[in-house]
């Protein structure tokens, strides 16, 4: 079975300051990766997804995350964060043969970010 | 497009009953998935269907089962509801290997 950790529960940052959150997994075959972002009374939604290709994925809002296959990790990073980031951000793995539709969720960071 | 719809939006139940939440994916999606969110668990799938069939399972009991319909709508149902079934219940329709969450439905068992 897969699992997913999340290593920071609560990060607090000033504005400006740079952003990584650490996401390890564990499961011995192909992943698909992702990180959802869910804002304050909001849905979850996409922020980024690896599926094959270029390690070093960019998404929406600035984030970009990094899979590094030997480490089994997929971190979040932002370089200069705004108070608008404020959010609760999880990262999730899927299997390589399920396309996204069965997520394992890690336990989620929440990211204040003071203005 | 319209976003996915999940009603009711809160429910409260108490110990016993049974409850039967709706999910309406975004148009053209033949996938939905569905997810418990709770504080101390966190979000953990609990089904997906496809094209009105099952077709991958988490690790819950039977007293959760779902159905989905012809048009792609979906219903998930609890029986024999225990206060840890409190939770916040997420539908995910999925389009283009990504999957578009619901607001989902806040259900309070008493």
């Amino acid at each position: 079975a897969q699992s997913v950790s999340q290593h920071n529960h609560h990060v607090i940052l000033s504005e400006a300051a740079s952003l990584e959150l650490g996401c390890n997994y564990s499961y011995g075959g192909t992943v698909n990766l992702f990180w959802y972002v869910q804002y304050p009374g909001q849905h979850l939604q996409l922020l980024l997804k690896y599926f094959s290709g270029d390690p070093l994925v960019k998404g929406i809002k600035g984030f970009e995350a990094e899979f590094i296959k030997s480490k089994f990790s997929f971190n979040l990073r932002k370089p200069s964060v705004q108070w608008s980031d404020t959010a609760e951000y999880f990262c999730a793995v899927d299997d390589g043969n399920n396309a996204g539709n069965m997520l394992t969720f890690g336990g989620g960071t929440r990211l204040m970010v003071k203005p | 497009k319209a976003g996915v719809t999940q009603t009711p939006r809160y429910l409260i139940k108490t110990r016993g009953q049974q409850v039967t939440l709706s999910c309406s994916p975004i148009s053209g999606h033949r996938s939905v998935s569905w997810y418990q969110q709770t504080p101390g668990q966190g979000l953990q799938f609990l089904f997906e269907y496809f094209s009105e069939t099952q077709r991958n399972k988490g690790n819950f009991p039977g007293r959760f089962s779902g159905r989905q319909f012809s048009n792609s709508r979906s219903e998930m149902n609890v029986s024999t509801l225990e206060l840890g079934d409190s939770a916040l219940y997420l539908c995910a329709s999925s389009g283009k290997n990504e999957q578009f969450f619901g607001p989902g439905t806040r259900l309070t068992v008493l």
